[in-house]
Formats: C-alpha cells, structure tokens, sequence
C-alpha cells in the first residue's frame, strides 16, 4: 500500500497571508508513460463532504479559486493557498490513484485555522 | 448538476448486516465508476470499494474484503453498499463518490454521507 503522510498536521496562518501543506508518498505516484502525478487534494469543511480542489497534482478544478495551487512530482507534494480567506479554514487531505489494482489511500489531514 | 444523496444508515448491533444505497441525479450514470469511501467520527478518509461503470469490475479495501458487496443498478442510477458482519470499527460516515474518469482517477463529486453506527 502506498501511505500518505501530511506535514504539518494543523497550522494557524493569518488572513491574507500564504498557507503551505506538504504531502509525501512512500513510493512515487509518478506514471512515467504519461508524466502525470496520480495525486489529488480535497478540502473539507465541518459537516461537509471533501471536495476536489487539485488534480493531477497541479490542475485546479473547475470553480476552485486560483489562490490554490498545488506543485511537486514523484513522492513529494505541496498545496498552497494563497491569501488566505476566512472561508479556507478546513480539513486539507492528499490522495494517491495510483495504486494497482486500484485502490486508493489518503494522508491523515491537515488542520488550517486562522491565527 | 451532479448530485449523490446517500441513505440506509442506521444504528445496528455487532455482526448485523446493513446496505447503504445512493442516488445519482444530473450525470449519465452508466458513463461513470463510482465508490464508497468512509470516515470515522473525528478521523480521516479511508476508501472501501470501487465498482465500474457497467458493475463488472469490483474492488475492495482490505479492511472489508468478504463483508461488503459493491454493486449498482444503472437502470435506477443507484449504488449499493452490502455489509456484513459489522464490528465497531466500521462505524463511520459512508460517501459514495463519483470517479472522474476511470479508476486512476481523482474522485470528482460526493454525496453528503450517511452514518453507519456499530454498537450494542
């Protein structure tokens, strides 16, 4: 199983200022036939369901505002966010989907609360 | 719009069998593989099941292979989540999600869960 882990597991960052979560795999999720990195980020807010922020490691989804942004390739993984909003405080997770057979794993989460 | 609205969550005693359902509205259903993922109270996500878009492709966690059964009805755009033999750490909130594309795909949109409770 490929395993997830997320640094730090919360963090308190003002508003307007820049909030960086880092995500490691224990193997690459790097598909060098295609060059993609098989790697998502979700954001969860209290009583919601997670949503799709990032994909592909760096392409933000449809609607995601461009204040997210997520870099990094093989086994080492950022989010970053931009000016922070009162409206980001929530749970961030990374998710691999590369595994074979397919399965998929999630880091443990990272707590953003405002300072 | 999308919209997957999970239900069959209930209370039930250990070693008892429960199946969650979800609704699939506003996409081609049959277009899409789908799976359940849950998370227990005040922890993080764990992935249970995918299934294929035509139901012949299945597949499980370790934690609940041979007591859930995925399956899905693309007649009635519904999912299914057979579970059997419950122990207390299957207490969870189940979501069904939507695979963006294909299995190595990231999960694209979620239901808002339904909460499965393990207990005596």
């Amino acid at each position: 199983d490929i395993v997830m882990t997320q640094s730090p597991d919360s963090l308190a960052v003002s508003l307007g200022e820049r909030a960086t979560i880092n995500c490691k795999s224990s193997q690459s999720v790097l598909y060098s036939s295609n060059n993609k990195n098989y790697l998502a980020w979700y954001q969860q807010k209290p009583g919601q369901p997670p949503k799709l922020l990032i994909y592909w490691a760096s392409i933000r989804e449809s609607g995601v505002p461009d204040r997210f942004s997520g870099s990094g390739s093989g086994t080492d993984f950022t989010l970053t966010i931009n000016t922070l909003q009162a409206e980001d405080v929530a749970i961030y997770y990374c998710q691999q989907y590369y595994s074979s057979p397919p399965e998929t794993t999630f880091g443990q989460g990272t707590r953003l609360e405002i300072k | 719009q999308v919209q997957l609205v999970e239900s069959g969550g209930d209370l039930v005693k250990p070693g008892g069998s429960l199946r969650l359902s979800c609704a699939a509205s506003g996409f081609t259903f049959s277009d899409f593989h789908m799976s359940w993922i849950r998370q227990a109270p005040g922890k993080g996500l764990e992935w249970v099941s995918h299934i294929s878009s035509s139901g012949t492709i299945v597949h499980y966690a370790d934690s609940v292979k041979g007591r859930f059964t995925i399956s899905r009805d693309n007649s009635k755009n519904s999912l299914h989540l057979q579970m059997n033999s419950l122990g207390a750490e299957d207490t969870a909130v189940y979501y069904c999600a939507r695979l963006m594309s294909g299995f190595y795909t990231p999960l694209d949109f979620w239901g808002q869960g339904t909460l499965v409770t393990v207990s005596s």
